[in-house]
């Protein structure tokens, strides 16, 4: 079965430091990679996604994502984070067998100090 | 609607109840999908649904949780005989075209406490 790993569970970091979220999944056929955000009081809303083509994916608000496919990982990166920037961040795998199965991970804790 | 509505936003109940959780997905999208979301347990998926059939329910926790769509378009998820791990927060997300991969509209949720 698919699983997707994050292995940071809360990260606090000044502004203008660079991100990296790591995200990790299991699972042997092709894949949809997602990152979704929620910012505090909103709905879950997608910031990226990779189907195929250049493994890297830009989304909204500067944010950036490096599907590779020998490590299973799909990290999510900024250079330099804003206070805005403070939300809770899931990665999530769809597997090309799995149907409309979307399965997240367990969701990292951004919190940027101003 | 302009975006996906669940109902009721708060729901408090006694162990050993019934509940019925609501969702009207976004007009026209074909996909619908609950999920649960507990401290610090991620998003869990219970159910999909496209159009009115169910064709993965493997997330379903256990057979107090039940869901089903109608018209195309309203879902319901109704957990009998509710127990105190089944508090958290129930999230409805639809989408365009399911299995595609499209981008998924969520709720703002359920929160469902059982006392």
């Amino acid at each position: 079965a698919q699983s997707v790993s994050q292995h940071n569970h809360h990260v606090i970091l000044s502004e203008a430091a660079s991100l990296e979220l790591g995200c990790n999944y299991s699972y042997g056929g092709t894949v949809n990679l997602f990152w979704y955000v929620q910012y505090p009081g909103q709905h879950l809303q997608l910031l990226l996604k990779y189907f195929s083509g250049d493994p890297l994916v830009k989304g909204i608000k500067g944010f950036e994502a490096e599907f590779i496919k020998s490590k299973f990982s799909f990290n999510l990166r900024k250079p330099s984070v804003q206070w805005s920037d403070t939300a809770e961040y899931f990665c999530a795998v769809k597997g090309d067998n799995q149907g409309g199965k979307l399965i997240f991970g367990q969701g990292t804790e951004l919190s940027v100090k101003p | 609607g302009a975006g996906v509505s669940q109902s009721p936003s708060n729901k408090v109940t006694e162990k050993g109840k019934d509940v019925e959780l609501r969702c009207d997905p976004i007009s026209g999208h074909t996909a619908l999908y609950w999920y649960r979301q507990s401290l610090g347990q991620g998003l869990e998926f219970l159910i999909y649904f496209q159009g009115n059939s169910a064709p993965d329910k493997s997330g379903l926790p256990s057979d107090r949780f039940s869901a089903e769509r109608t018209g195309g378009s309203v879902s319901t998820l109704t957990i009998q005989r509710t127990q105190q791990e089944d508090s958290a927060v129930y999230l409805c997300a639809s989408s365009l075209t399911g299995p595609v991969g499209e981008k998924l509209f969520f709720g703002s949720g359920t929160q469902l406490s059982v006392l």
